[in-house]
This record gives structure tokens, sequence and C-alpha cells, in this order.
């Protein structure tokens, strides 16, 4: 079975360009997260969803970041404009609930670069 | 506050020697546990987790983890460490009913030596 799916695996930008990352979660997952990976402050939820609805997204930094769920297979986190201490790995992950340990998979990253 | 912590940053082992990585939490209820590894450029892998029952808990690629509520701990261990073990590896405590958000530690990163 594919698992979480991410795009682009890599992005360079410039300050104050627009990013859009892209998330396709495991088909018949009902929970969808977004994580960021810094040096600086390890992995941070930035906000979550269940059956496509935004359930917490109190780790969102700030209003330059938005995340989007329209439908069960697809999600997307957009950042602008984007700043450089925007730089990191931005994890997409996904669960069902009531799965044995419902147990959270995730995608390989998206590596953003913001020059 | 719900936390997570991994004392260790890096530990260097000799291939063919046993691992002991350390996690130790900070959580109100009963807690639900989650090791997980992450290799150069790629994503986060689930090793094992605990949720109830038998503190030991097994997991893939020869892992498992003691879960210490008296010393609030659940420290992962590999008997035998092979070079393709190098890795960080990320201790995480999942919170609400539904495990829905997981709180991660720092991570440690696993080197091996020949």
């Amino acid at each position: 079975d594919a698992g979480v799916i991410q795009s682009p695996r890599h992005e360079v930008t410039e300050m104050g360009q627009e990013v859009t990352l892209r998330c396709k979660p495991i088909s018949g997952h009902d929970y969808l997260f977004w994580y960021r990976q810094t040096m600086m402050r390890g992995l941070e939820l930035l906000i979550y969803f269940n059956n496509n609805v935004p359930i917490d997204d109190s780790g969102m930094p700030e209003d330059r970041f938005s995340a989007k769920m329209p439908n069960a297979s697809f999600s997307t986190l957009k950042i602008q404009p984007s700043e450089p201490r925007d730089s990191a790995v931005y994890f997409c992950a996904s669960s069902l609930m009531g799965s044995p340990g419902n147990t959270i998979y995730f995608g390989e990253g998206s590596w953003l670069t913001v020059v | 506050a719900q936390s997570v912590t991994q004392p260790d940053i890096h530990i260097t082992v000799s291939e063919g020697a046993s691992l002991e990585l350390r996690c130790n939490y900070s959580y109100g209820a009963t807690p639900y546990l989650f090791w997980y590894v992450q290799s150069p450029g790629q994503g986060l892998q689930l090793l094992l987790k605990y949720f109830s029952g038998d503190t030991l808990v097994q997991g893939i690629k020869g892992f498992e983890a003691e879960f210490k509520r008296s010393q609030s701990s659940f420290n992962l261990r590999k008997p035998s460490v092979h070079w393709s073990d190098a890795a960080e590896y990320f201790c995480a405590v999942g919170l609400n009913t539904g495990f829905q958000k997981l709180v991660f530690g720092t991570g440690t990163r696993l080197l091996v030596s020949p």
C-alpha cells in the first residue's frame, strides 16, 4: 500500500514568495497532521484535521501559515509570504482512529529552504 | 505541561554491542508512549508503542522498550546493534484519549562504529 505522499520533496524559494506543500494521506485514514522539524525546535505539531475538519491549529506559528483539506485524499500547507526562518522539513502524517494503537504514519517530508 | 526528555543528544555504540536510549516523560495521566526512528533524509517510522498491559514492549527491527511508571521512563533497548541502526531516534508521548497529538523529545542520534 502507498504511504503518505508529500510533494515537493525539496523546494528552494526566495523570501516573500508563496510556498505550497501538498500531502496525500493513506487511503481511509481519518486524521491528517502537519508537523515541522527544525534543529532549534525539533518536531512541532502545526495543525491536525479529523474528517477534513481542522481540529487544532494552535501550533501554526502565525497568520502567514494556512492549511486546508478540501477532501479526504488531499491537504495543503501554504506559507505566504515565506521568510528564511520558515526553512525546515515539513512532515505530513495520517492515522486511522480505532486502528491498532492509532499509529501515526509519516510521509518522507518536504525540505523547504527560503533564501 | 506535558514533555518528553531525551537526555542524550548523541550516542556512539560499537557494532554488535548493546544499546539503551533514554526517555523520560512528564504527563499527568496514563501515558501513551512511542519510539520512532528517522533515517537520514527520511520520514519517521514507528518502532514500538505502549498503551497498557505488559510494560515490556517488543517492536520492529529487534528493538524493545520498558515502561517504568515509578521512574517516568520508557527506555529503548536493543541487544546487538547493526550498522544499519545508525539514525535518529525520537521518543514521544501521545496526548488526549485518542493519541492524536504527539509531543516529541528532541531526539538522540545514534552512531555505530565498526
